[in-house]
This record gives C-alpha cells, structure tokens and sequence, in this order.
C-alpha cells in the first residue's frame, strides 16, 4: 500500500530565508510524487511533479523538490521565503499514471515578516 | 486550461437530510475522484470512478454513494447526513495516463456542514 508522511504539522520561517518542508513516502513500484499548495478558502493548486528523470524538480512560484530514493524522501523547497508562501502545503504519491493519489495529513507554513 | 467545477461553496443541511454535491469537469477526463479533507486527517479518498456507470470505493466510503451517468459529472451522496460528516469536499479528475498527463485537478471545494 503507498503512503506519504509529513512529519511537520507546522513550520515557521522568516521572509527571505530558505524555507523545506518534508515529505517521505512509502510505494511498492516507482513513485510519482506531487506537491499541492492550498491557500485560505480555496481548492489544491499543483505545484510540482517528479514522474521521472532528474532528481531535482522546479515548479510553480519558485518551489523546488528534491527526490531522493536511497531516502525515500521528496522534500519540497525555496530559497527565499515570501509571506505570500504561507498555506497548507500536501505531498502525494501513487504509484501508477492513473491511480488516486495518496496525499499526506498537511504541513502549514508559516512566513513571517 | 482544465476547470473542475463544484455545485456549491457552502452547504448547511439537517441531520437525516440527503445531500448531493455535484462535480463538473470539463476536459474529457475519465478519471473522477471525491475526497473529503479534515484538519490533521489531510484529504482521505471516498470514491473515484473510471469510466461512466464505473465506481470505486476508496478508503473511506461508508455513509457516501456516487453516481456517474455522464464522463463530464461525478455526484457525491450522502444517504443519510450525519454530523460526522461535516467536512470539505473535493473532487479531482485526471487525463487518461501518458506522458506529462497525469496531474490530478482539483475543484475549488465544498464546505457541508451537517447540524
């Protein structure tokens, strides 16, 4: 069965300073693994994919993920963080194109000013 | 651009009641899923459906049924409301699997609350 953990409930980072939030995941094939972003009163918005290919990942809004298989991990990143980067942020996983994903419980990121 | 589309942002039914929420996609996707999202639970999948008349259960579907009699909409049911099921409710399509398609899209959500 695949599963996603999030270790962080919550994380806090001063505006302009790197900000990770962690994912690890747990999947019997090779994983496609899926960062979403969801802001106050809105839907999931997709941020980044890794499907296959380099391990580093670019994505919407100047995010970035890393995936790293010895560690089963898929951590997403910023350099600098902006306040408007505060929201509830999922990682997910499935293991097959078109099979539900499997998201994690959520981190909220918190940027302060 | 893809546009999942939620009958409704805000829904407030009695106890006993039966509810729809109603999904829309727009894009030709066969693939439907309905979850629903609680805080420090993150969003747990009720059912999803791969083709019209087709359902599946997910990890979490008792209480709810679904209905897809058309590839563009996706109902969620609940039979009998119960306060338990307040909750948001989203529901996501994907593109038929190939390369660069397999990003799940996600409607704007539906905040039910069950008194």
């Amino acid at each position: 069965a695949q599963s996603v953990a999030q270790p962080e409930d919550q994380v806090n980072v001063a505006e302009g300073n790197p900000l990770t939030v962690k994912c690890t995941y747990s999947v019997s094939g090779n994983p496609y693994l899926f960062w979403y972003v969801q802001y106050p009163n809105r839907g999931l918005q997709f941020l980044l994919k890794y499907i296959t290919g380099d391990n580093l990942v670019k994505g919407s809004y100047g995010f970035e993920a890393e995936f790293n298989k010895s560690q089963t991990s898929f951590h997403l990143k910023k350099p600098s963080a902006l306040v408007s980067d505060s929201a509830l942020y999922f990682c997910a996983v499935r293991d097959s194109g078109n099979t539900p994903l499997v998201f994690g419980k959520g981190t909220r990121l918190s940027v302060i000013a | 651009d893809v546009k999942v589309t939620q009958s409704s942002r805000y829904l407030v039914k009695r106890t006993g009641e039966k509810v729809f929420l109603e999904c829309v996609q727009d894009m030709d996707h066969e693939n439907m899923f309905w979850y629903r999202q609680d805080p420090g639970l993150g969003l747990r999948l009720i059912y999803f459906s791969y083709d019209v008349k087709m359902k599946e259960k997910g990890d979490i579907p008792e209480g709810y049924s679904v209905s897809r009699e058309k590839k563009e909409r996706f109902s969620l049911i609940l039979e009998s409301a119960s306060t338990n099921q307040t909750s948001m409710y989203l529901c996501a399509s994907i593109p038929p699997e190939g390369p660069g398609t397999d990003t799940q899209y996600f409607g704007p959500g539906t905040r039910l609350t069950v008194l």
